[in-house]
């Protein structure tokens, strides 16, 4: 069964600092996303890709958000200057479209 | 932009059939439904997926609406390790549209 991984599982990190979180997503899938979810509440879009261009953003990412593929097939997500509401889950999803959407199991991030 | 309503919560006795519905009156002809669950904050574990026609798999059922406005997941037997928020995705060429989610509890 393929997956989608993600590193790290969990990170503090310290109020205006940056992070860097991970994922690498099924090799042959087309469409990649990042979400976050912030404990309790809904899951908050950040950005999609479709064949390695970003495809769409939300309203926050570029304020905070930057992702790259530094080797072709990692994601990387940076949050800049971190800030106490940015403590969340973040996932990433890989797919191609009509079929099985593999998210990874997702980066624990607690900002103090 | 897509948008998928649930309701916020649901009760279902064990052994009995829990269906959760889904609204996305705004889905457009080639997007896909997916229904997901999480459990303690996990990653998010696939249930069901489908573009028109009901889908029936080991885990559950899907039945879509002839105007794909609404879908609803059936767990057939819903056991205590259902308990889980549901969560009804409308993939587009763009994002996944993510429902608000149904906070499922299984009891006794």
């Amino acid at each position: 069964e393929p997956e989608v991984t993600q590193t790290p599982s969990h990170q503090v990190t310290q109020m205006g600092q940056e992070v860097i979180l991970r994922c690498v997503p099924i090799s042959n899938h087309l469409y990649f996303y990042w979400y976050r979810q912030i404990l309790g509440q809904k899951v908050e879009f950040l950005v999609s890709f479709y064949n390695n261009e970003i495809s769409e953003k939300s309203e926050i990412f570029d304020d905070q958000f930057s992702v790259e593929r530094p080797d072709g097939s990692n994601f990387t997500l940076k949050i800049r200057s971190t800030k106490l509401e940015d403590s969340a889950m973040y996932f990433c999803a890989s797919t191609n479209l009509g079929n099985t959407i593999y998210f990874g199991e997702g980066s624990w991030l607690t900002v103090v | 932009d897509a948008k998928t309503t649930q309701p916020p919560s649901m009760d279902c006795a064990e052994g009995r059939a829990a269906n959760l519905p889904c609204n996305h009156s705004t889905i457009s002809g080639n997007e896909y439904v997916y229904w997901y669950r999480q459990i303690h904050s996990q990653g998010p574990q696939y249930i069901i997926h489908g573009l028109k026609n009901n889908e029936t798999n080991e885990m559950a059922s899907l039945i879509i609406t002839e105007d794909r406005k609404s879908s609803t997941l059936i767990l057939p037997h819903a056991t205590l390790r259902d308990t889980a928020v549901y969560y009804c995705i409308v993939a587009t060429t763009d994002k996944l549209i993510f429902g608000t989610g149904t906070r499922l509890q299984v009891f006794p």
